[in-house]
Parts: structure tokens; sequence; C-alpha cells
């Protein structure tokens, strides 16, 4: 059954502390993507990558990092750097080809206390 | 600077009704346009994609236009249902970087 996967769905963590979200997908898509969102807020774009050991900056990624190691992950590191980190994350993959949609991951909400 | 904005943060409206959200986006010469719809704690569901030589897309009870001289896209939801409840969001994808409104939060009362 293709899809993308974040895990997990709830996380807490403690202040100054880093954090890894997972990203995986079976949908042999060449793009992912990682936004955040706030409440009653729209998506916010953290990093994208294209390709395999390859990525891009969106508007807001300081204080979080990502790696593309595999074309099926997307890991991303929340660090202590991240000023506001609690957020709903979500994933996203697509096909490389403009015209394509995105799937988007069930989204993990990340508490930081 | 580059802006994606849905002019209604909130639109409520009768069952049986249309309703109509408004993408409007500056700095931009997009190929095409998407619209997703989001429930509560969930992910974007993709909806339709509307290319830039076509006017008017159609899927069901949602129609979409596209007009790249107005920098402008409707998207329209006719005879309205409670269950279509939900924020819609427009999103642009430009060389692989897609950003998105910060939606529209539909309400379809009863």
């Amino acid at each position: 059954d293709g899809g993308i996967t974040q895990s997990p769905k709830y996380l807490f963590r403690k202040e100054g502390q880093n954090v890894t979200l997972s990203c995986e997908q079976n949908l042999n898509h060449d793009a992912m993507y990682w936004y955040r969102q706030d409440p009653g807020q729209g998506l916010r774009l953290i990093y994208y990558s294209q390709i395999v050991n390859d990525f891009q900056k969106g508007d807001i990624a300081e204080g979080y990092s990502v790696s593309r190691e595999k074309k099926e992950s997307f890991p991303l590191t929340v660090t202590s750097a991240q000023k506001n980190p609690t957020a709903f994350y979500l994933c996203a993959s697509k096909q490389g080809e403009w015209n394509t949609e995105a799937f988007f991951g069930q989204g993990t909400r990340l508490t930081v206390v | 600077s580059q802006k994606i904005e849905q002019n209604s943060e909130a639109l409520n409206i009768q069952e049986g009704k249309t309703a109509t959200l408004t993408c409007n986006y500056t700095n931009y010469s997009p190929a095409y346009l998407q619209w997703y719809r989001q429930d509560p704690g969930r992910g974007p569901v993709f909806l339709l994609l509307i290319r830039e030589n076509e006017k008017e897309k159609r899927k069901e009870r949602l129609k979409v236009t596209f007009d790249t001289t107005l920098k402008q896209s409707l998207f329209h939801i006719t005879a309205s249902q409670p269950a279509d409840s939900a924020t819609y969001l427009c999103a642009l994808d430009i060389s692989g970087d897609m950003r998105f409104g910060a939606g529209t939060r539909l309400t379809v009362k009863p």
C-alpha cells in the first residue's frame, strides 16, 4: 500500500533538546518537503529536496536541519536553536515534474515544554 | 516579494449554496495552480490542478478557474454540504519550490 508516513503522531520534548521527525515514502517520488503549521495559520516551507543528497532552504529554515541520504527518507531535526518549536509539522512528497500533486503525511504535533 | 493570498480567512454559507474561494498571487508566473482540502489535525489532500492554458476545470461539484492576467484562481463548491466544511488551500509550484496560501476555513451550515 503506497503512501507517505510520518512518525510519531505526537511528540513531547524538553526545551533545549534536539528532536528528529521521521518521514518515509514508498511512492518513488523524487521531491520531498517539510512544512510547519501553527494554529490557524497556513503552511510555511522549512526545507525541500528534489533529489538524493541535495536540499534547499525554505522560508523558515533557521533552527532546523535535514538530510536526504535515501530517496525514501527525509528526516527533519528540530534543534535547540529553534526559538519556538511547538507546532504541527507536515511532510509531503511529489514526482519531480511540475504538474503533479503533492501527497502529505498525517503530520507530527511537536510540543516542547 | 512573492505572495500567495487567500483573502478570506473564514467563509460561512448555508447548505445547498455555492461557496466561492479566492486565491491571488503576486510576482509569480506559475504554469499551474493546485487546490487542496485540509481537515483539522490532518495533512492536506489534493483536489484539483489547473494549467495556465486552461480557463476552467471541473470535478463533480468542484470548479476551478485560472486567470493568469488577473493572477487569480477561483474555487467553487456547488450544492455545498456540511461535509464540505474544511480549510481549503491553494498552492503554486515554482521549479519544485511548492508554496501554499494561508487557506480559507469554510463552514457549511445545515
